[in-house]
């Protein structure tokens, strides 16, 4: 079975860091990019950033763009998202979620946890 | 950058009805498009993968057809857990949402 589980929200004060993890298990980590999706409150769903399954590539949003950081550590099944110089409008539950298809980038994602909550408020 | 627009923001109908969302791209996606289901205070749930494509899972209930820029999810006879909202996807582009909700 499919499991991921998010970490690491919390309240931040703007301009703060936070680092972000997601365990994964039931399937061949390093063999799947994975990807975060954000939720701001009452609003729809916003890419992040995905990561190839070897952990060679990388793309985000350019709302996060030089400010989030996306890695893996596929000896610990393990997603990451650190986040620094956060703002009020990176409000939102952060989603893990998993590709589609082996290799596959930002095809679909077929399996989601279950979000992690993070408030940028001073 | 593609655009997703969903149509219409809200659907309101009874249990049983047969619901129709509409999502259509800005440019022509081939039939590389999926649908997901949220309800409050969960995550996302893939429906429908490459246009017509139930995942694993998912009740023959809902369908989905188009190809290009014009998609539909059909959801043939609402039970009372399909209330919810639906966003398509293609790439790093999420629509709006179709939120359905209980006439």
């Amino acid at each position: 079975e499919v499991q991921l589980v998010e970490s690491g929200g919390g309240l931040v004060q703007p301009g703060g860091s936070l680092r972000l993890s997601c365990a994964a298990s039931g399937f061949t980590f390093s063999s799947f990019a994975m990807s975060w999706v954000r939720q701001a409150p009452g609003k729809g769903l916003e890419w992040v950033s995905t990561i190839s399954g070897n952990g060679g590539s990388a793309s985000y949003a350019d709302s996060v763009k030089g400010r989030f950081t996306i890695s893996r550590d596929n000896s610990k099944n393990t997603l990451y998202l650190q986040m620094h110089s956060l703002r009020a409008e990176d409000t939102a539950v952060y989603y893990c979620a998993k590709e589609g298809l082996p290799r596959a980038l930002l095809y679909y994602f077929d399996f989601w946890g279950q979000g992690s909550l993070v408030t940028v408020s001073s | 950058e593609i655009v997703l627009t969903q149509s219409p923001a809200t659907l309101s109908l009874s249990p049983g009805e047969r619901a129709t969302l509409s999502c259509r791209a800005s440019q022509s996606v081939s039939s590389f498009l999926a649908w997901y289901q949220q309800k409050p205070g969960q995550a996302p749930r893939l429906l429908i993968y490459d246009a017509s494509n139930r995942a694993t899972g998912i009740p023959a209930r809902f369908s989905g057809s188009g190809s290009g820029t014009d998609f539909t999810l059909t959801i043939s006879s609402l039970e009372p857990e399909d209330f919810a909202v639906y966003y398509c996807q293609q790439s790093s582009t999420f629509g709006p949402g179709t939120k359905v909700d209980i006439k």
